[in-house]
Order: C-alpha cells, then sequence, then structure tokens
C-alpha cells in the first residue's frame, strides 16, 4: 500500500537555526498538509497546499513558515528561525482530494530545538 | 468555533471485552466525521469514516463507529478487545468541501490480557 514518507525521524537544531522538514506524499495525491503535535497535545493543523499554492494556513503558520514543492514528488516545510517552542512532531499528510476520501499521513519527524 | 472533545484521557479495557472511545464535535453544517489510530513512534493510520448513510459504519481491524447527528456524537467501538488494539485514538472532523482535519485531544486505550 503506499505511503507518505517523511525525513528525517527526528531532527534536532540550535535554537535560531533554519530547519527543512522533507516529504513524499503518495504520488497520485493532489493535496498535502503539515500538521504538528506539541508533545502531550492535540495535533494541530498547520497548512494546505494544493495546485502550487498554500489553500488554507493557520495562526500557528505565520512569517517563520514555508512550504514547497520543489519538484513532482516532494513537499517540504522550512522554519526560518527556530524557537524553542517548535519542538514537536510534525506530520506530512495527503489525499487525493476525492468525496470523503481520508489524509494519509506519514510516521512524523520529531523537532527538537535546543 | 469548531471543536472536537475526547472526554476520556484513557480508557481501560479486559481483552476479550467491548470497547467504546467517545467522541463529540460542534461544528456547523454535516462535517466528515474520522477515527485514526496512532501506535508508538508512528503516524496516524486511518480507522473509519462516516460521511452520510448509516449511522453504524466499518472500518479497519474490527472497529466500527456510531454517528448520532442530534448528540453529535461519534463513538468507535469494538466488540471483543484485543491486546494488540492498545494504541491512542483521534478523533477528527473535516468540512464537506475539504480542508483541514480538527482533532480531539486523543484518547490512549489500554486493553489488558
Amino acid at each position: 500500500e503506499p505511503e507518505v514518507t517523511q525525513t528525517p525521524s527526528h531532527q534536532v537544531t540550535q535554537m535560531g537555526q533554519e530547519v527543512i522538514l522533507r516529504c513524499v506524499p503518495i504520488s497520485n495525491h493532489l493535496y498535502f498538509y503539515w500538521y504538528r503535535q506539541i508533545l502531550g497535545q492535540k495535533v494541530e493543523f498547520l497548512v494546505s497546499f494544493y495546485n502550487n499554492e498554500i489553500s488554507e494556513k493557520s495562526e500557528i503558520f505565520d512569517d517563520q513558515f514555508s512550504v514547497e514543492r520543489p519538484d513532482g514528488s516532494n513537499f517540504t516545510l522550512k522554519i526560518r528561525s527556530t524557537k524553542l517552542e517548535d519542538s514537536a512532531m510534525y506530520f506530512c499528510a495527503s489525499s487525493d482530494g476525492g468525496r470523503g476520501q481520508p489524509q494519509h499521513f506519514g510516521d512524523g519527524t520529531r523537532l527538537s530545538i535546543l | 468555533a469548531q471543536s472536537v472533545a475526547q472526554p476520556e484521557d484513557q480508557v481501560n479495557v479486559a481483552e476479550g471485552n467491548p470497547l467504546t472511545v467517545k467522541c463529540t464535535y460542534s461544528v456547523s453544517g454535516n462535517p466528515y466525521l474520522f477515527w485514526y489510530v496512532q501506535y508508538p513512534n508512528r503516524g496516524l493510520q486511518f480507522l473509519l469514516k462516516y460521511i452520510t448513510g448509516d449511522n453504524l459504519v466499518k472500518g479497519s481491524y474490527g472497529f466500527e463507529a456510531e454517528f448520532n447527528k442530534s448528540q453529535t456524537s461519534f463513538h468507535l467501538k469494538k466488540p471483543s478487545a484485543l491486546v494488540s488494539d492498545s494504541a491512542l485514538y483521534f478523533c477528527a472532523v473535516r468540512r464537506p468541501q475539504g480542508g483541514k482535519l480538527i482533532f480531539g485531544q486523543g484518547t490512549e486505550l489500554s486493553v489488558k490480557p
């Protein structure tokens, strides 16, 4: 069964540094998402991406964040200047956009900011 | 504001007994409803969904969920729990026109032999 894959599985970064989280969505999917889960809290929506542009973003997704689909397979989340509170598990998801079709999630990247 | 509530942080069940994980939602219109399961160090795995039609929907691994519009609930059930069902379960909603999932806070299910 096709899967969403995320790399790296764990990223440790100094505060203030830039970090790029990478995702390869399922190949025939058209809608892409990033979510995050701070330890012990609920999964929160960050941003959705369709047709090479952001379709929706949350209040969390401020100017420090950006997303890109640099080629036909990868979908990246960049945090320009990381803060301690960015430490979380980041999940990528994709869907084919069909009526009621679920979003499929990767295993996540655990981001630790020191 | 749209929200999803899972009133129990943890549910403990003996193997072989039925289980219920509760979910209620506050979303305008007729949202789509989902259950996901998360095993340790893994992503969220889709279990089942309610879009329209029969209020009882069946999903993976013997799980089912009952939609109740008047109570705005979508409780997850299984007639006979397995130890391997022990995991974190998330209820989520989405508008019919697509977009983000709104998650509940998760319920940890523990099934003991």
